[in-house]
């Protein structure tokens, strides 16, 4: 039984431009969540999507967006990355909008 | 918004010794306390969660407390081992009419278990 999957493991970019960071859920969960972790820190909550649909917003900027496919699988978009940007980006799945959260190992996001 | 603070933020422990990981919370309509621990290079993963209408869950080695009025949840890890050594994280979540889904979490917890 696969777990959360994320690609790429690991990504260098440089200030000002995009990235796109892809995450298939758990199977049978319908339900993914992306959470930003800078070194040293907790995850913090950056959106959820259900149902193809944004649920939930963290206090992130709009350069921050996402996606989410009929298979469940989900995108996080971010435009215009700024130095700040760089940090491990986690998806999180599961069952439903309220049940516990299944992580992957991340993307270790770089920007220069 | 919910405010989750975690103590202490490092903690030795001898191999077999106990180890305790305090967290406090700020909403005291959070509903939902989970704890993860997360090993170098990997992600978070769900150890162990309790809801607000349960006081204590174990799991063989591992238990939690949740004491409501004090806005306060521990994780207590018995018979430590050198495997155990790892980063904890404490998260709460917050009933909002049944808007809310995100998870706030703890700075976290660097556990070292000496052998």
């Amino acid at each position: 039984d696969a777990g959360v999957t994320q690609s790429p493991t690991h990504l260098i970019k440089t200030r000002g431009q995009q990235v796109t960071l892809r995450c298939s859920p758990k199977s049978g969960h319908d339900t993914v969540s992306w959470y930003q972790q800078a070194l040293g820190q907790g995850p913090q909550f950056i959106f959820q999507y259900y149902e193809e649909e944004e649920r939930q917003r963290g206090n992130f900027p709009d350069r921050f967006s996402g996606h989410q496919f009929p298979n469940y699988s989900s995108e996080l978009n971010v435009n215009a990355l700024l130095l700040g940007d760089s940090a491990l980006y986690l998806c999180a799945s599961s069952d439903g909008r309220y049940s516990p959260l299944h992580f992957g190992n991340g993307t270790r996001l770089t920007v220069t | 918004g919910e405010n989750v603070e975690q103590h202490p933020s490092t903690l030795s422990v001898q191999e077999g010794d106990s180890a305790v990981i305090k967290c406090t919370y700020s909403d005291s309509a959070s509903n939902y306390f989970p704890w993860y621990k997360q090993e170098l290079g990997k992600g978070p993963q769900l150890i162990i969660d309790i809801r607000s209408n349960v006081g204590e869950k174990k799991d063989q080695r591992i238990a939690v407390t949740l004491n409501k009025t004090a806005k306060h949840f521990s994780l207590h890890i018995t018979e430590t081992q050198p495997e155990d050594s790892a980063v904890y994280f404490c998260a709460a979540r917050w009933a909002s009419g049944g808007s809310n889904y995100k998870l706030t979490f703890g700075k976290g917890t660097l556990l070292t278990v000496n052998p």
